[in-house]
This record gives structure tokens, sequence and C-alpha cells, in this order.
């Protein structure tokens, strides 16, 4: 398998424009999980579903930001308008049912860098 | 909240020899499981080491090893003969039901 894909890697964009993160997860997982670094706050989690279902969202730091996962192979992080304190990495990982074995181990993707100017 | 903390936001050691990286968290649960991650500066996010919260065995990977005292709620990573490679931030994660916590990170200097 090759892993959970993000796109883009990297993204400068301009304060007021809209930027649209996406996630392949790795096929066979039924969670997704969507999580923002910054070097003052650390990893937070933003939101993340199951079976393509949302299930925690309260990390969303406001409406600006929005998810959705339309088929359990694709997952989007909007957001509109973007800010200049929205630069950070952005990460998605996935992770296998609970029935199949070791659990917890998150899978992530390479990340996506994010500067709004 | 459940929070996890890491106290040592930059640790270094000489290339051969044996670091600790400290972790504790915070909880009411008591099935839950811990991980340690490492981030190169690649910036991918690798797991390193797992450890059960029902096993009393510390979990041991090779060079990497923890010692879990659940009582304590305390969670540290040792890294035996440090490697150049071994430099990177490491994260401490605390995984109740679903979701992952992580620490703040530590960031990891190995000198040669």
């Amino acid at each position: 398998d090759a892993g959970v894909i993000q796109s883009p890697r990297h993204e400068v964009t301009e304060m007021g424009q809209e930027v649209t993160l996406r996630c392949k997860p790795i096929s066979g997982h039924d969670y997704l999980f969507w999580y923002r670094q910054t070097m003052m706050r650390g990893l937070e989690l933003l939101i993340y579903f199951n079976n393509n279902v949302p299930i925690d969202d309260s990390g969303m730091p406001e409406d600006r930001f929005s998810a959705k996962m339309p088929n359990a192979s694709f997952s989007t992080l909007k957001i509109q308008p973007s800010e200049p304190r929205d630069s950070a990495v952005y990460f998605c990982a996935s992770r296998s049912p609970r029935r199949e074995g070791p659990t917890g181990e998150l899978f992530f993707g390479e990340g996506s860098r994010l500067t709004v100017l | 909240a459940q929070t996890v903390t890491q106290s040592q936001p930059e640790m270094s050691v000489q290339e051969a020899e044996t670091v600790t990286l400290s972790c504790t968290y915070d909880t009411s649960e008591s099935d839950y499981y811990l991980f340690w991650y490492k981030q190169p500066p690649s910036r991918q996010m690798i797991l390193v080491i797992r450890q059960e919260a029902y096993k009393q065995q510390n979990a041991t990977e090779n060079r990497f090893s923890v010692n879990f005292q659940k009582a304590a709620k305390s969670f540290s990573l040792k890294i035996s003969d440090s490697q150049l490679g071994d430099a990177a931030m490491y994260f401490c994660a605390y995984h109740p039901t679903e979701k992952l916590v992580f620490g703040k990170g530590t960031k990891l200097t190995v000198n040669p």
C-alpha cells in the first residue's frame, strides 16, 4: 500500500483565499483524522471520521474550517477564507478497525505545509 | 481533560550514549495505549514504540525501550546507543478510545 497520501505538499496563498487540502487514507482503514501542527500548539486534533461519518469536530477552530469525507478513500479539509494564523502543517492520518489486531497506531501522511500571506 | 506533558522541550545526547525522554499523562481511564512517535526533518511521523496499559512488561524495540509506570502515569522513552539518525522531534501520545492526544514534543539532538 502507498500509505496515506496528502496533497498539496506545500501551499502558499494570500489572506482571504480558499484553501483545500486533500487526503487519501490507507485502503481498509475506517478511521481518518486531521491534525494541525504549529510550533506554539503542537499537534492538535481538528476532526476525525469513522466510516466516513464525522465523529468529533470539537477541535475545528472556527466556522472558516470545514471537512468532508464523501467516500472511504477521500477526505478534504477546507479553509475559507484563509488567514495568516492558519499557517501550519496539516496532517491526515488513518487507522485500521479495532477488530483487526494491534490497535491505536495512526499512519500519517507527509503533511501539507500551508503558508497564508 | 486528557493531557500529555513532555517537560523537556529539547534534549541532546552524544552519539553511542543513552538518553531518556520524559512523558506524563493525565487520565481516569484504566485501559488505553501509549505511543512514542518520531518526526525527523522530513516531517514524516513514524511510530517508534507502543505500550498497552494492561501489560506490566515494558515494551522494547531494538534500541528503544520504555519505562511505563501506570500508577504514576509516566511513560518515558529510553534510546540506547544513540545514532545520528535518531535526531528528530519525539512525541508522546495517549490513546484511550478512538483518538490520540499528543504531547508538544521533545527535540532530540545527537552530537557526533
